[in-house]
This record gives C-alpha cells, structure tokens and sequence, in this order.
C-alpha cells in the first residue's frame, strides 16, 4: 500500500537549518508532483512547497522562498525540504504528499519541527 | 487566492444531513477539493474537482459547486464523520486552504 515516511524534524534555535526527507513507496512515485505542507500547532493547513514529475518545477509559499528548498531523489523514491534561517513561525507537523494538478492525494504521518531558543 | 468556509464549526446529530459551504476570492473553475481530518492524523482526501469522489470515499460524501461557491454535503453524519474539513484550491499556486470546519457531535 501507499506510504510516505517523513524523517528529520527536531528542535532548532531561531536562525538554524534542518533537512527534511521522506520515503516513499507503494507508488509510482516519479510520475507523482511532491508537496510539502505544514500545520502549526492548533492551526490550520498550508502549502510549503511542490516539485513537479518530468521536468521539474518547483515552487514556494512566500512566507518561505529563499529560505526552503525542494528537492527529490527517483532512483531513491525520496524527498527532501532544506530548511534555512529557520524562524518560530515555522514551527509545524511537515507532512509529505504525493498528488498532482494541486490535487493532494497521499499524505505521510508529518514530522514535527520546533523553532525556539 | 483566499478561501473562507461556513460555518467555522457545527453541532450535529448521527443521522442528519449536513452542508458546509467554501468560497473563494476569484474564480477557480472547479479546481476545488476537500479534506477530512481527525485528530491526530494527516488529512485525507474526500472530493478533487469540486464534485468527484477519491477512491473508498463513502458515498454519503458528495461536492457540488463551480467559479466561486462549493459545498460539501454529508447525506447522512455517521459516528466517524466527527472531524475538521477542509477546502483547497488547486487552480494556481500558492494552493490554500480554507480555515476549516469543525464537525462536532451534538
């Protein structure tokens, strides 16, 4: 069956960098765009970042572009979020998903990231 | 693209029929989808393209709506139908969410 395992979510200090990674498998997954959304604590759902199948296109939520970057391995059926200059506001459950056309269809259990001095 | 949703939470009784509606600043065709989330959980996918069912959905989970209003009807609330929903435009990024719907037991 489908399964995205997020990985790398920790405590950080204001202004630290942390890597997020997700496994994938049960899936096609190189025929799938791969998202990034988060949900801070008590809040709702926002969309961090995508990174298209094919030619890759990838694209950010303002609150994080310059600071995040997207990325993904096929061969290794892998994706990963470097995450710079973190800030308390992005303190959130990561969670990976797999869909396409803004459709978000499978999602991982999220990984938690805590920014706080 | 902003998206608001009605009412921001309900009370209801297993068994009755309810609506949530979701609306959107402009225009997004059908480019609508809705989640479903529990406590605890990643959300799940109900409903993409305002009115087409994922896969194992039940079928008291309907969508209708296009441009700027959708609703998510529940025909019948069951026990596991308590849960935050959520609509998402997918017709340009940054994609967004609607602040949700939380579907309480009365």
């Amino acid at each position: 069956q489908v399964q995205l395992v997020e990985s790398g979510g920790n405590l950080v200090k204001p202004g630290g960098s942390l890597r997020l990674s997700c496994g994938a498998s049960g899936f096609s997954f190189s025929h799938y765009h791969m998202n990034w959304i988060r949900q801070a604590p008590g809040k709702g759902l926002e969309w961090v970042s995508y990174l298209t199948s094919g030619t890759p296109t990838v694209d950010y939520a303002d609150s994080v572009k310059g600071r995040f970057t997207i990325s993904r391995d096929n061969p290794k059926n892998s994706l990963y979020l470097q995450m710079n200059s973190l800030r308390a506001e992005d303190t959130a459950v990561y969670y990976c998903v797999a869909g396409g056309s803004g459709r978000f269809t499978f999602w991982g259990q999220g990984t938690l990231v805590t920014v706080s001095s | 693209i902003q998206m608001t949703q009605s009412p921001s939470s309900l009370s209801a009784s297993v068994g009755d029929r309810v609506t949530i509606t979701c609306r959107a600043s402009q225009s997004i065709s059908m480019f609508l989808n809705w989640y479903q989330q529990k406590p605890g959980t990643a959300p799940k996918l109900l409903i993409f393209a305002a009115s087409s069912s994922q896969s194992g959905v039940p079928s008291r989970f309907s969508g209708s709506g296009s441009g700027t209003e959708f609703t998510l009807t529940i025909s019948s609330l069951q026990p596991e139908d308590f849960a935050i929903y959520y609509c998402q435009q997918s017709d340009r990024t940054p994609f967004t969410f609607g602040p949700g719907t939380k579907v309480e037991i009365k």
